[in-house]
């Protein structure tokens, strides 16, 4: 069975400071994987996707996210954080159904 | 493009009532989905509709869960009897379709936060 494993139930960064928040997956099959964000009593919204070919992918906001096949890895980094970035990040994992891991709430401080 | 509306926003009840939530997903979105996401964790997929028939429900407690989606479009997930374990938030998710390739994206409506004392 497809899963993902994410790093820290809790990131703290200062505005301005490097974003890096951490998801490792486990799948049998080349994996689909995603990140989504989700704002305080809101729904989850996608941030990028990966499905095949450039291993780099961009998302909104200015995030971004790199698979690498050789450490099972999806880290989500952004260059400098925001205060409207403070909210829980969610990496996902997919065959047929999405497979969230447990999150991690980014908290920002000024 | 409206999103994926969902009601009631929030809902307290006794254990042992029955309490249903209501989803209209994005108009021509063939699949739908119903998440539980309990406090602290990720998403649970509980069911998933592709038009009004359902094509995975191997999470939902069909015990005293029931979902239904009636033409294809609107849904309906009811819990009777509730439990304190089912205090949770219910979000309702649609796609245009579900791919072969497994690259549908879904979209989320704002989901009902359950309290169930």
């Amino acid at each position: 069975a497809q899963s993902v494993t994410q790093l820290g139930s809790h990131v703290s960064v200062s505005e301005g400071a490097l974003v890096l928040l951490r998801c490792n997956y486990s799948s049998s099959v080349p994996p689909y994987l995603f990140w989504y964000v989700q704002y305080p009593n809101q729904g989850l919204q996608l941030l990028l996707k990966y499905t095949t070919g450039a291993t780099l992918v961009k998302g909104i906001n200015g995030f971004e996210a790199e698979f690498k096949k050789s450490e099972t890895s999806f880290h989500l980094t952004k260059p400098s954080a925001h205060m409207s970035d403070a909210a829980e990040y969610f990496c996902a994992v997919s065959d047929q159904k999405l497979v969230f891991g447990t999150g991690t709430r980014l908290l920002v401080s000024p | 493009e409206a999103g994926v509306a969902q009601s009631p926003r929030y809902k307290i009840i006794e254990k042992r009532q029955s309490v249903a939530f209501w989803c209209n997903p994005i108009s021509g979105h063939a699949t739908l989905y119903w998440y539980q996401q309990i406090l602290g964790q990720g998403p649970k997929l509980l069911i998933q509709f592709q038009n009004n028939g359902v094509v995975d429900d191997s999470q939902l407690p069909k015990d005293r869960f029931s979902a239904e989606r009636l033409k294809g479009v609107d849904s309906t997930l009811k819990i009777q009897p509730a439990k304190l374990e089912d205090s949770a938030v219910y979000l309702c998710a649609s796609s245009l379709e579900v791919l072969t390739s497994g690259t549908y994206e879904q979209y989320f409506g704002p989901g009902t936060r359950l309290t169930v004392t």
